[in-house]
């Protein structure tokens, strides 16, 4: 059962233009989600979170945006530059209880000049 | 600090080989984790540990074993190498707990069976 539904699985944009990646989840008891960058050759990296209770966090060009009703999140690169150009992974994490971290299946993002 | 580490960085095997997986954290973290990552398939756990001495199963750990024997490092095993183990293998720490949003990730193995 996948907890967390992530679209599109890859993702075409032109430099400067916004991407967005979109990612659902069920389970209400989540209480933080992240986005994890991962570069070809490299292991995943935390790149910005957000908790529920706020429905919009930005650190640069990245913004995700939160919407607690319909239990979805995204996350948006401003002005997209070729260096984004990597693998994108939303996750949601519950932190009682020791539950592991549940990951979507990842979107490939191309960013072409 | 060197953060997560794991070697080899590339393994070739051939079916029924058994192997380790090297993992270490030197940032004195209880909880790891190993993850297997497929094209399509996203991030799956295999197993994990929240500390030095305790191990569990995550949703795909069939073939593989682990053992935490220290804080700092985690081994993965593999008994008895199948092609359907060829994979990129990472490795994860966190301070604040197996359900923290920060997790730590080494850069990975990269395993194919032949």
């Amino acid at each position: 059962q996948q907890q967390v539904k992530q679209s599109p699985q890859s993702l075409i944009v032109q430099k400067g233009g916004i991407s967005i990646i979109n990612c659902a989840y069920e389970n209400t008891a989540f209480d933080y989600f992240p986005w994890y960058q991962q570069f070809p050759g490299k292991g995943p990296a935390l790149l910005i979170a957000i908790r529920p209770d706020v429905s919009e966090k930005k650190e640069g060009r990245f913004t995700i945006s939160f919407n607690k009703s319909a239990k979805q999140f995204s996350l948006h690169i401003m002005d997209s530059q070729p260096g984004d150009s990597a693998t994108y992974f939303c996750a949601a994490s519950m932190k009682r209880g020791n539950t592991p971290l549940v990951f979507g299946k990842g979107t490939r993002l191309s960013v072409i000049a | 600090n060197a953060g997560v580490t794991q070697t080899p960085k590339f393994q070739v095997l051939k079916t029924g080989q058994s192997m380790t997986l090297q993992c270490a954290q030197d940032m004195n973290h209880e909880y790891m984790s190993w993850y297997r990552q497929d094209p399509g398939m996203g991030l799956r756990l295999i197993h994990y540990s929240v500390g030095a001495g305790i191990t569990d199963q995550g949703e795909v750990p069939n073939g593989y074993n682990v053992s935490r024997s220290t804080t700092e490092d985690f081994p993965l095993r593999l008994l008895s190498a199948a092609p359907s183990q060829t994979s990129v293998y990472f490795c994860a720490s966190s301070i604040s707990g197996l359900g923290s949003y920060e997790q730590y990730f080494g850069p990975g193995t990269r395993l194919t069976v032949t």
